[in-house]
């Protein structure tokens, strides 16, 4: 069974600059949470949807957006992209957005504005 | 404010050694705690998870402890291998309907042969 994929893998923008970044959970998994991991940093918290509905949100600015499709995968959107958004950007799918369920992280994409 | 600090923020070994990293907490309500291995650029992969009730669980060569009282955890890696090299990251879930994940910023650790 596949795990979480995000895609593409790797990422290189320019300051000003859009990107839209994707992600498909595990089969059955309705939950998606995304976050960005700056080098040398623990991942920082941006966005959860659950059932297509925003269901938390992280300590970031309005040019990040989210959404998720029907099929339960996710789309990140960063606009006016800053030289502070290279980072790793990790999606993480579970059951449901209860605490009980554990998250499992994709590979990540590597983005790198200039 | 909810947190997690682990130390050291880096560790050099060499083969065939112990060592245990340290992760202190102070996410409130608490729902369960986790150990993850990072490899350089890649997702987090889940070692351990432990809940309020448990005070060891182990994975093969790697143990973790969880003091509930204390609000502290160790993640023990028994005779490291050079594929131990990797961040460790510990991670506590919160008690709340929406379970947020508070991140530690990991330990970097380094095994040489």
């Amino acid at each position: 069974d596949a795990g979480v994929t995000q895609s593409p893998t790797h990422l290189i923008k320019t300051r000003g600059q859009q990107v839209t970044l994707r992600c498909s959970p595990i089969s059955g998994h309705k939950s998606v949470s995304w976050y960005q991991q700056v080098l040398g940093q623990g991942p920082q918290f941006i966005f959860q949807y659950y059932e297509k509905e925003e269901r938390g949100r992280g300590n970031f600015p309005d040019r990040f957006s989210a959404r998720q499709f029907p099929n339960y995968s996710s789309e990140l959107n960063v606009n006016a992209l800053l030289l502070g958004d290279s980072a790793l950007y990790l999606c993480a799918s579970s059951l449901a957005s209860a605490v009980s369920y554990e998250q499992y992280f994709g590979p990540g994409t590597r983005l790198t504005v200039t | 404010k909810n947190q997690v600090e682990q130390s050291p923020q880096s560790l050099i070994i060499l083969e065939g050694k112990n060592c245990t990293l340290q992760c202190n907490y102070t996410v409130s309500p608490f729902s369960n705690l986790r150990w993850y291995k990072q490899d350089t650029g890649r997702g987090p992969v889940s070692l351990t998870i432990m809940t309020f009730s448990e005070n060891t669980k182990s994975n093969g060569r790697y143990t973790a402890t969880l003091d509930a009282d204390t609000k502290q955890s160790s993640l023990h890696i028994t005779a490291s291998q050079l594929s131990d090299s990797a961040s460790y990251i510990c991670v506590v879930k919160e008690g709340s309907t929406l379970g947020r994940l508070y991140f530690g910023r990991g330990t970097q650790l380094t095994v040489w042969p």
